[in-house]
């Protein structure tokens, strides 16, 4: 079935600094991919998104590429603040399997000042 | 737009009672999904409705859970005769359907079984 892997964490970073969290896939169909973000003591938030090969998916400064030939879609941020601090999810949607989605474990980031 | 919104936001109960947790969708969306998420993990899906159809459940559904979407709104998922196990978070989504696939997640019910 798909899966979804993610860089373990923790994750400590300088406020300032470059993020890199990796992410890699397998699917048997298309898959549309994400990156969701949960905040301290809140619900999943879409980070953003990209629906086929070569897509970049941006938002809050955060990008992502969809490498079909790596099977990846690594988040990047060139300058990460305090306030990024939180859990990133990847996360896939296949159409083989009626667009539920299925998400990697999880990686925590925590930015310092 | 209210957003997905759940209740309780936290249960606590005791071993071999039954739980019932509500999930109000964003009011235009069709499809409505339930996941369970344990302490350093991502997201499981759990089950999905189109309208008031359930279209798909997962293995990890076991039969102690059923979960209805009467009219096509709002949803429940009911445990029976609760387990330690089932302690998690329980979250519920919903989208609009096929041709956007973007789910919306609420804040969750977690869940304490003692």
């Amino acid at each position: 079935g798909d899966s979804v892997t993610q860089m373990e964490g923790p994750v400590t970073l300088s406020e300032e600094a470059f993020l890199t969290i990796n992410c890699t896939y397998t699917a048997t169909g298309y898959p549309s991919l994400f990156w969701y973000v949960q905040y301290p003591g809140e619900g999943l938030q879409l980070l953003l998104k990209a629906t086929k090969a070569d897509d970049k998916g941006s938002n809050k400064g955060f990008e992502a590429t969809y490498r079909k030939e790596t099977t990846s879609f690594h988040l990047e941020k060139g300058s990460v603040q305090v306030s990024d601090s939180a859990v990133y999810f990847c996360a896939l949607s296949d159409d083989n399997y009626g667009q539920n989605f299925v998400f990697g474990p999880g990686t925590r980031l925590s930015v310092l000042p | 737009d209210t957003g997905v919104s759940q209740d309780p936001r936290h249960k606590i109960t005791k071993r071999g009672q039954n739980v019932t947790f509500r999930c109000d969708p964003i009011s235009e969306h069709n499809r409505l999904y339930w996941y369970r998420q344990t302490l350093g993990q991502g997201p499981e899906f759990l089950t999905y409705f189109q309208n008031e159809a359930q279209l798909e459940k997962s293995r990890l559904l076991s039969d102690r859970f059923s979960a209805e979407r009467p009219k096509g709104s709002f949803s429940t998922l009911e445990i029976q005769r609760t387990e330690q196990g089932d302690s998690a978070m329980y979250l519920c989504a919903s989208s609009q359907g096929w041709a956007e696939e973007t789910q919306y997640f609420g804040p969750g019910t977690r869940l304490l079984v003692l």
